[in-house]
């Protein structure tokens, strides 16, 4: 079974502060996403990874960084957390074969911003 | 704006009855659209697929019919149970393996 595992369930920081959503992979898979879901908006792709150091935007990174130095892990950076930030983050792999491929999602980590 | 329109937001169907949840695209590149099905406290993970070479898609009482020349697509649940209760996403894709997520669809089955 993929299993993908966030770092924290749940995460209260203050406006301003540097805050790190970690994710884990098992599955030796090339892909990785970050999304956010907020009520009403679904989710909404903040960065992706195809490869080892290697990461594109997606529809939503204003506010955010990633990093990716080993291929099961995959970091979110919110370099200055603010109020609007506060949502479900939802991290997801996928093996390298396309569009097609299932993408295996954490359980997330529900961020809230002060 | 949302390139993957879904709706209704909510639903409500007694045990037994079926579900219909509608999605909406306007990129003609797409060519895969999953479903997604969330219970509250997990992620997201996938429920059923269709390629737009086909108009529908069945496994078990999950339904996807599809319309290509309206650009819509539809999820079914037949014979809903409780444990069907969720949050449904539409997705589509083109190029690549990036999703576009429509807005969701909370379904409730009473019992």
């Amino acid at each position: 079974d993929v299993k993908v595992t966030q770092s924290s369930r749940y995460l209260v920081k203050r406006t301003g502060e540097k805050v790190f959503l970690e994710c884990v992979q098992d599955m030796d898979h090339e892909n990785m996403f970050w999304y956010r879901q907020d009520p009403g908006l679904g989710l909404r792709l903040i960065y992706f990874s195809y490869d080892v150091k290697m990461k594109e935007k997606g529809d939503i990174p204003e506010g955010y960084s990633v990093s990716r130095e080993k291929k099961e892990r995959f970091s979110l950076i919110l370099e200055s957390a603010s109020t609007n930030q506060t949502s479900m983050y939802l991290c997801a792999s996928s093996s390298g074969g396309g569009a097609v491929e299932t993408q295996y999602f954490g359980p997330g980590t529900r961020l809230l911003v002060l | 704006q949302q390139q993957v329109k879904q709706s209704p937001q909510s639903l409500i169907v007694q045990k037994g009855g079926i579900s219909i949840i509608n999605c909406a695209y306007e990129n003609t590149a797409f060519d895969y659209f999953p479903w997604y099905q969330q219970f509250p406290g997990k992620g997201p993970a996938l429920l059923i697929a269709i390629r737009p070479d086909v108009s529908e898609k069945k496994e078990g009482r999950f339904t996807i019919s599809f319309n290509k020349s309206a650009k819509q697509f539809s999820l079914h649940i037949m014979d809903s149970q409780p444990g069907d209760s969720a949050t449904y996403f539409c997705a589509a894709s083109g190029a690549g393996n990036k999703l576009t997520f429509g807005g969701g669809t909370r379904v409730l089955v009473k019992p």
